[in-house]
């Protein structure tokens, strides 16, 4: 059983669309995490939410704390954003979705 | 732009040897991490520190080591290397600030024990 859902595994876009990743969680946390990592391994921290929504350029990431769900948003899709992103949740201690790998295509 | 360093990026070594992969942050981050993670799999807390002289197991097995000698400085060290232990390792560091659960990861280290 796994603490932190992502959904979907894989994704592939045009450039230019606009990209939904979904996160599920089922433990109590006091932060939620997204994360995107290039190929190479290399992991940066984008967001880290505890309520609301939060906006970085052209990402958004929103949390629902009730329904244990949140959202990273990626509008207007380049080939730059090519990368595994993973949600993870911080409480007691931190869990870790297995991401979701996503490839814009020109 | 995190300022936590992760040497080697690579290692390819044989069964036996022991290594050590080296973590090191100039953030003054008291609490730093180690991670495990196979391709397409999540990452797995393997050691974690809270201060120097603290050190922790995390939630996955490991036939690995660490120290804390120093604030800055978190190594992993492997006695006797098999190939089950060939993955990437991923180092972290958070503040104890009001940013408390931020981490910043290294740039990871990819093993392959043959």
């Amino acid at each position: 059983k796994n603490e932190v859902e992502q959904s979907p595994q894989n994704l592939t876009a045009q450039e230019g669309e606009f990209i939904t990743i979904n996160c599920s969680y089922s433990v109590g946390i006091s932060a939620l995490h997204w994360l995107q990592q290039h190929p190479g391994g290399g992991i940066v921290s984008l967001f880290m939410l505890s309520s609301g929504k939060k906006k970085h350029g052209r990402l958004i990431a929103t949390i629902n704390i009730q329904e244990k769900h949140s959202s990273l948003h990626i509008t207007a899709s380049h080939p730059r954003d090519s990368a595994v992103y993973i949600c993870a949740v911080s409480g007691n201690q931190f869990y870790f979705g297995t991401g979701t790998s996503l490839t814009v295509i020109p | 732009e995190a300022d936590i360093y992760q040497t080697p990026r690579y290692l390819v070594i044989g069964t036996g040897k022991k290594i050590t992969l080296e973590c090191s942050q100039t953030m003054g981050h008291d609490k730093m991490y180690w991670y495990q993670q196979d391709p397409g799999m999540e990452l797995h807390l393997i050691h974690y520190s809270y201060g120097v002289n603290s050190t922790e197991k995390g939630d996955l097995s490991s036939e690995s080591t660490v120290s804390r000698i120093r604030t800055e400085h978190f190594p992993l060290t492997l006695e006797s290397a098999r190939p089950s232990h060939t993955s990437q390792y991923l180092c972290a560091s958070s503040s104890t600030g009001p940013s408390y659960n931020e981490q910043f990861f290294g740039p990871g280290t990819r093993l392959t024990v043959l």
